[in-house]
């Protein structure tokens, strides 16, 4: 079992739908990671925590501790979010590394 | 203010030969990552560099290896290439590692023939 697991593995909406991408993950974390990487490899950092919820503009994203899962939420959603999601967690022991997710491709028809 | 910067973008090597990708972080970021992407296993955790020493380290065979020079830039080098080495090779920097959000460079594509 992956240290890491997202769900749903592809995801295919209608613009405007609400989005939802889940992670959970089974080590102890100090934050939890969500990137966006759109075709041609170019990754960009959406949001890193470590409890509660965050937002940005459109996307939400959320972390319950206790239940080691975290979900990202996109509100209207727009052919542009079209991407692959990736969370990642940041291990608390150790040598702190990263660990990845799969990945959720999602794809936002107009 | 420039982003991270990654070169070559592209590379082709055949297998047994050795490469070094070069990362140079945004200024004033002194922690560096290395990420491998394969279509296989995904992102996977390479190492991560802070003020020239090297913080963390994945679970890679001694074949890959890095340094961090003293303006922060990054090298990695990969010895006796082999087919599976292929993949995206992507460094991310930060201003303190762990507890920071990464910038993410574009990334090396690497070819192993």
């Amino acid at each position: 079992k992956n240290e890491v697991e997202q769900s749903p593995q592809n995801l295919t909406a209608q613009e405007g739908e609400f989005i939802t991408i889940n992670c959970s993950y089974s080590v102890g974390i100090s934050a939890l990671h969500w990137l966006q990487q759109h075709p041609g490899g170019g990754i960009v950092s959406l949001f890193m925590l470590s409890s509660g919820k965050k937002k940005h503009g459109r996307l939400i994203a959320t972390i319950n501790i206790q239940e080691k899962h975290s979900s990202l939420h996109i509100t209207a959603s727009h052919p542009r979010d079209s991407a692959v999601y990736i969370c990642a967690a940041r291990s608390n022991f150790g040598n702190e590394k990263l660990t990845f997710g799969t990945g959720t491709r999602l794809t936002i028809i107009p | 203010k420039a982003g991270v910067t990654q070169t070559p973008r592209y590379l082709i090597k055949t297998r047994g030969q050795q490469v070094t990708l070069s990362c140079s972080p945004i200024s004033g970021h002194r922690s560096v990552s290395w990420y491998q992407q394969t279509p296989g296993q995904g992102l996977q955790f390479l190492f991560e560099y802070f003020s020239e020493t090297q913080r963390n380290k994945g679970n890679f065979p001694g074949r890959f290896s890095g340094r961090q020079f003293s303006n922060s830039r990054s090298e990695m080098n990969v010895s006796t290439l082999e087919l599976g080495d292929s993949a995206l090779y992507l460094c991310a920097s930060s201003f303190f590692p762990s507890t920071d959000t990464q910038y993410f460079g574009p990334g090396t594509r690497l070819t192993v023939l």
